[in-house]
């Protein structure tokens, strides 16, 4: 019944090396959300996509990468981990068409680099 | 300056006290104001929106909008210690933007 799910929950890893958080949604929404939160609570919207389009791309390092291969679907690739880059990442979706404000998050992805 | 200010907290409260929250902001151009709660561990849940001034009420929790200040306030009443969670402001122009804009989060604990 989970509406909007994350893979893997926690990622321990090294500097350098890459890695993928997938998420996906079951809630029927046509747009999906990456968001990072650091260690001080503040939650950072990274991308969006909806229906498939990139709609949002801050100013985040191109090492970031976001992939939609559907509508229910968003995934996040981070080659060459840093340090900077440990936080607890947040993905989230939610229906156009005058309903954007009510996102619905997963359960995060806490991602640590050693 | 951020465009939306919050105090982080914590905030600490015995049960049944009323914890009073709030955010400023800057851009005079926001008409929707959601307040939304996130437990340890877990992702944020939108608990309240409102649409331009005015209060809204639902249960224990009210949100009040006053434009004209810049100024949002949530307010729980007697509350639970189940009420203990960060509560993070958020606001946009319009319904239907994807860019929300979100206060860093009041981090509250209630002692039962």
């Amino acid at each position: 019944d989970t509406a909007v799910s994350q893979t893997p929950k926690y990622l321990v890893t090294q500097m350098g090396n890459d890695k993928s958080i997938k998420c996906e949604q079951n809630l029927g929404h046509d747009t999906m959300y990456w968001y990072k939160q650091d260690s001080k609570k503040f939650l950072k919207i990274m991308f969006s996509y909806n229906n498939k389009e990139l709609i949002i791309n801050e100013t985040v390092p191109n090492r970031f990468s976001p992939k939609s291969p559907d509508k229910a679907h968003l995934n996040l690739h981070i080659n060459s981990l840093e340090l900077g880059d440990s936080a607890v990442y947040f993905c989230a979706s939610s229906l156009s068409g005058g309903r954007s404000y009510e996102q619905y998050f997963g359960p995060g992805t806490r991602l640590t680099v050693t | 300056q951020k465009e939306v200010e919050q105090d982080p907290g914590p905030l600490s409260v015995p049960e049944g006290a009323i914890v009073s929250l709030n955010c400023t902001y800057s851009n005079s151009a926001f008409q929707y104001f959601m307040w939304y709660r996130q437990y340890s561990r877990k992702g944020p849940e939108l608990l309240m929106y409102t649409y331009s001034s005015g209060n809204k009420e639902d249960g224990r929790f009210t949100a009040q909008v006053d434009k004209s200040s810049k100024y949002i306030s949530l307010f729980i009443r007697d509350s639970q210690p189940s009420d203990s969670a960060t509560y993070l402001c958020a606001m946009s122009v319009t319904s239907n933007d994807y860019k929300l804009s979100f206060g860093a989060g009041t981090t509250v604990t209630v002692r039962a």
